[in-house]
């Protein structure tokens, strides 16, 4: 496809359990994003990598969240010992190598929606 | 740092009749600042972006936004509502300091359009 896809698109876990996330970027898109969208309330940063160099984990709430990129493409984002203040939409962005100071712009997957019980 | 505010978490229109959804930023920088929307069960699409080079941005489905740096607001106006555009928008920004490259989100606002 075209765009940025996310899979599963909605996952159900019990509290406890882990989880894994997937995301396919636009292809020769070198940068990739992590954000969480709790309900109603607007996407927050979780963590970025350029190619399979994770440059940036500053939003990632706690040490039970862990993303990698290994070859540079597909990214998953993994929740160990989920709990229920993890149901939230996850989001995926990429975007594409651009000018130095440049801004390119960031295409957003569906997101997974997932829910603790 | 930078942060986003949009003043009004629900606005409704009248179809035919103009949007206005409000967002004032700060940041420590020279702002990049731009406008998502959000469809259920869609992904976000951007509507336009501003950096730094107009300050009337035009947008796809003929959003505009214009950033007022003295007022530090970058509110999304559009002359005549569409059935179509009832959705959630998102006012977004990055500044250039550092290498951060993350987009910071407002808490959004969501569009109805009344028939």
């Amino acid at each position: 496809g075209a765009g940025v896809s996310q899979s599963p698109r909605y996952k159900v876990a019990k509290r406890g359990q882990d989880v894994a996330l997937r995301c396919d970027p636009i292809s020769g898109h070198v940068s990739l994003f992590w954000y969480q969208q709790a309900l109603g309330q607007g996407p927050e940063f979780l963590t970025y990598f350029q190619n399979e160099a994770q440059l940036d984990k500053s939003g990632l709430p706690s040490d039970r969240f862990f993303a990698e990129r290994p070859e540079g493409s597909v990214s998953t984002l993994k929740i160990q010992r989920t709990q229920q203040e993890d149901s939230a939409v996850y989001l995926c962005a990429s975007s594409a190598p651009g000018l130095a100071g440049g801004l390119n712009e960031q295409f957003f997957g569906p997101g997974t929606r997932l829910t603790v019980l | 740092a930078q942060s986003v505010t949009q003043l009004d978490s629900h606005v409704s229109v009248s179809e035919g009749t103009p949007v206005l959804l409000r967002c004032n930023y700060s940041s420590s920088y020279s702002p990049s600042l731009f406008w998502y929307v959000q469809h259920p069960n869609k992904g976000l699409q951007l509507l336009l972006k501003y950096t730094s080079a107009a300050t009337l941005v035009k947008g796809i489905n003929g959003f505009e936004a214009e950033f007022k740096k003295s007022e530090t607001s970058f509110h999304l106006t559009k002359p005549s509502a569409h059935m179509s555009d009832a959705a959630e928008y998102f006012c977004v920004v990055r500044d250039h300091s550092g290498s951060a490259r993350q987009l910071t989100f407002g808490s959004g606002t969501q569009l109805t359009v009344l028939p």
